[in-house]
């Protein structure tokens, strides 16, 4: 079945640090791919996607390329503050019911 | 313009005891859905609607059912809870033109 598998945090990083959260996928047809980040006692919300290969989503400086030859979809950011400190799921879709599949997530805190 | 809504926000249940979820969306969204999250494991679907009156399993189903009676709300119940359904559940409503899926704020239940 389709499976999402991302690095285990946490990932602890200093103010303006540089950022890179793996993430790789199996799936047997041709996902969109999303990366959802969830703030403390909050749900989750949409940083970014991409739906097809080679297509880079970006949102508050984050961005990630859909890679289909590695299958990934590797989240970076240039510089983090410590209001980037929360949880970030990737996930997958490979039908239209939407039905997401996501990654563990990783726990990303950033220190002043 | 609230979202997505979901009531209660914390509960506590005996083992044996049921509950009925709630989740309200204001956006006119055709799909909905519920998901739980568990520490280690990100989000996993439990059920999911595609419209009013029709309801579909999701990856973890057994020991819920949902309704949708009304196509703002999409219910999830507990006939009989049991420790291992402890978990924060998660509903959210899907924008199938923009393939975004927004959250609500998470129901924290803890059965004893």
């Amino acid at each position: 079945g389709d499976s999402v598998t991302q690095m285990e945090g946490p990932v602890t990083l200093s103010e303006e640090a540089f950022l890179t959260i793996n993430c790789t996928y199996t799936a047997t047809g041709y996902p969109s791919l999303f990366w959802y980040v969830q703030y403390p006692g909050e749900g989750l919300q949409l940083l970014l996607k991409a739906t097809k290969a080679d297509d880079k989503g970006s949102n508050k400086g984050f961005e990630a390329t859909y890679r289909k030859e590695t299958t990934s979809f590797h989240l970076e950011k240039g510089s983090v503050q410590v209001s980037d400190s929360a949880v970030y799921f990737c996930a997958l879709d490979t039908d239209s019911w939407g039905k997401l599949q996501f990654g563990a997530g990783t726990q990303v805190v950033v220190t002043p | 313009n609230a979202g997505v809504t979901q009531t209660p926000k914390f509960r506590v249940l005996k083992t044996g005891q049921s509950m009925t979820l709630l989740c309200a969306q204001d956006m006119n969204h055709e799909y909905m859905y519920w998901y739980r999250q568990d520490p280690g494991m990100g989000l996993r679907l439990i059920h999911y609607s595609v419209g009013e009156g029709t309801t579909a399993k999701g990856e973890v189903p057994d020991g819920y059912n949902v309704s949708r009676l009304k196509k703002q709300n999409f219910l999830l119940g507990l006939e009989s809870a049991a420790p291992s359904q402890t978990s924060v559940y998660f509903c959210a409503s899907r924008d199938i033109v923009y393939n975004e899926q927004f959250f609500g704020p998470g129901t924290r239940l803890t059965v004893l």
